[in-house]
């Protein structure tokens, strides 16, 4: 069975510009759950996706959104980029949302924002 | 004060040693106590999750988790050098929908 797949792996984008993010879950799994990864934060949750919702979201400015198709395949996006947003992000799924506590990440975008 | 408190380390040990990796925490609500673990350039990688208190066994890894003192902790035996990551704590509750929060994560290099 396939993991979860990010694309971009790698992203350079300049301050002001916007970023979209793809992640494919694992086949099967409902939920996907977006992380922000940083060296002074850590693993901090952006948000969660359910049957197309959003069920459940972090401390992150309004830039920061994102959505689920009928697939469960989502996306986020970063708009108006600060040079803080540099980061990785992983995506996670899950089976149900339920089931969070089982989550399978995949590898990572990094972005870097010059 | 962090929901979830974790030592970053770095740990290093010697090849076959056990070692001891912990994580406090400050809401009782949590339920769900996962333990994962990350090599550079690498997504988390699952290793075990554990509901409530007790412990859990899989191979070399051991889970416990004391929710009377808010404390877990996960246990490599025989640790071997490919066991050299960072290992993150992660709890989550059902507080009008799952989240899940993590430690910081501790890194630990098993020295051969």
């Amino acid at each position: 069975k396939a993991g979860v797949t990010q694309t971009p792996r790698y992203l350079i984008k300049t301050r002001g510009q916007q970023v979209t993010l793809s992640c494919s879950p694992i086949s099967g799994h409902r939920s996907v759950s977006w992380y922000q990864q940083t060296p002074g934060q850590g693993l901090q949750f952006l948000f969660e996706y359910f049957s197309e919702t959003q069920r459940n979201k972090g401390n992150f400015p309004g830039r920061f959104s994102g959505r689920q198709f009928s697939n469960s395949r989502s996306e986020m996006n970063v708009s108006t980029l600060e040079l803080g947003d540099s980061a990785l992000y992983l995506c996670a799924s899950s089976l149900e949302q339920s089931s969070s506590y089982e989550q399978y990440f995949g590898p990572g975008t990094r972005l870097t924002v010059t | 004060q962090k929901e979830v408190e974790q030592d970053p380390g770095p740990l290093s040990v010697p090849e076959g040693a056990i070692v001891s990796l912990n994580c406090t925490y400050s809401n009782s609500a949590f339920q769900y106590f996962m333990w994962y673990r990350q090599y550079s350039r690498k997504g988390p990688e699952l290793l075990m999750y554990t509901y409530s208190s007790g412990n859990k066994e899989d191979g070399r890894f051991t889970a416990q988790v004391d929710k009377s003192s808010k404390y877990i902790s996960l246990f490599i035996r025989d640790s071997q050098p490919s066991d050299s990551a960072t290992y993150l704590c992660a709890m989550s509750a059902n507080t009008g929908g799952f989240k899940t929060i993590f430690g910081a994560g501790t890194r630990l290099f098993v020295k051969a």
